[in-house]
């Protein structure tokens, strides 16, 4: 059971540049999230799924495209990357059941992937 | 907006002492609170939490405490150890979506 996985690790880009962030969980979780990480600031909503099939916009959605791919895949894509988006990308999982206890709220997060525009 | 708030930033400690660590939060509607930790280069990692409907809540070596009469939550850590040196985040939930704290770094002295 691994949990998040998140991956590459590491990405360096060019501005104008193109990639996808690849996450998976095998939680069997039904909603999965991305955020972003910069210095100072606390982690920032990009865009969430709340379930297989639908994605919402979070906080900081501007430059960013995602894709739930199935229950257990939800992908982040950038298509013109640029130099603001140099950050710490984290990718989580929550269970997500209405009504559900309440250890089905807590997300579990990923090791991240750090991304470098230049 | 609200917004949740930590009031240290940082806390020196030595190996053995309690730590404790504050939040500040603004959001009346929030019902659900957690406590993150995260370690240099690694995602953050559940701790414990707490629902609007309690004021303590115990684990193992950590306990968190809600006051929302001045709308405050902390993180108590008995005998803090080295291996608890890391960012903590304290988050709240309000109309199902979660918002963090910016982190207060904890580090723990031999």
């Amino acid at each position: 059971n691994a949990g998040v996985t998140q991956t590459p690790k590491f990405q360096v880009l060019k501005t104008g540049q193109s990639m996808t962030l690849q996450c998976a969980q095998d939680m069997n979780h039904n909603s999965m999230y991305w955020y972003r990480q910069d210095p100072g600031m606390g982690l920032r909503l990009i865009y969430y799924s709340a379930s297989e099939g639908t994605t919402d916009k979070g906080e900081v959605p501007n430059g960013y495209n995602v894709s739930r791919l199935n229950k257990r895949e939800f992908s982040l894509r950038l298509e013109s990357a640029a130099p603001s988006q140099t950050s710490v990308y984290f990718c989580a999982s929550r269970h997500g059941l209405a009504g559900g206890a309440e250890a089905k709220n807590i997300q579990y997060f990923g090791a991240g992937t750090r991304l470098s525009v230049l | 907006g609200e917004s949740v708030g930590l009031h240290l930033p940082t806390l020196s400690v030595q190996e053995g002492d309690n730590s404790i660590i504050n939040c500040a939060y603004s959001n009346s509607a929030s019902d659900y609170f957690i406590w993150y930790k995260q370690e240099s280069g690694k995602g953050p990692q559940f701790i414990i939490d707490i629902r609007s409907n309690m004021d303590k809540r115990q684990g193992q070596r950590v306990t968190v405490l809600l006051n929302k009469t001045v709308k405050h939550l902390s993180l108590q850590i008995a005998a803090t150890q080295p291996g608890d040196s890391a960012v903590y985040f304290c988050a709240e939930r309000s109309y199902g979506k979660l918002t963090f704290g910016q982190g207060t770094i904890l580090t723990v002295h031999p």
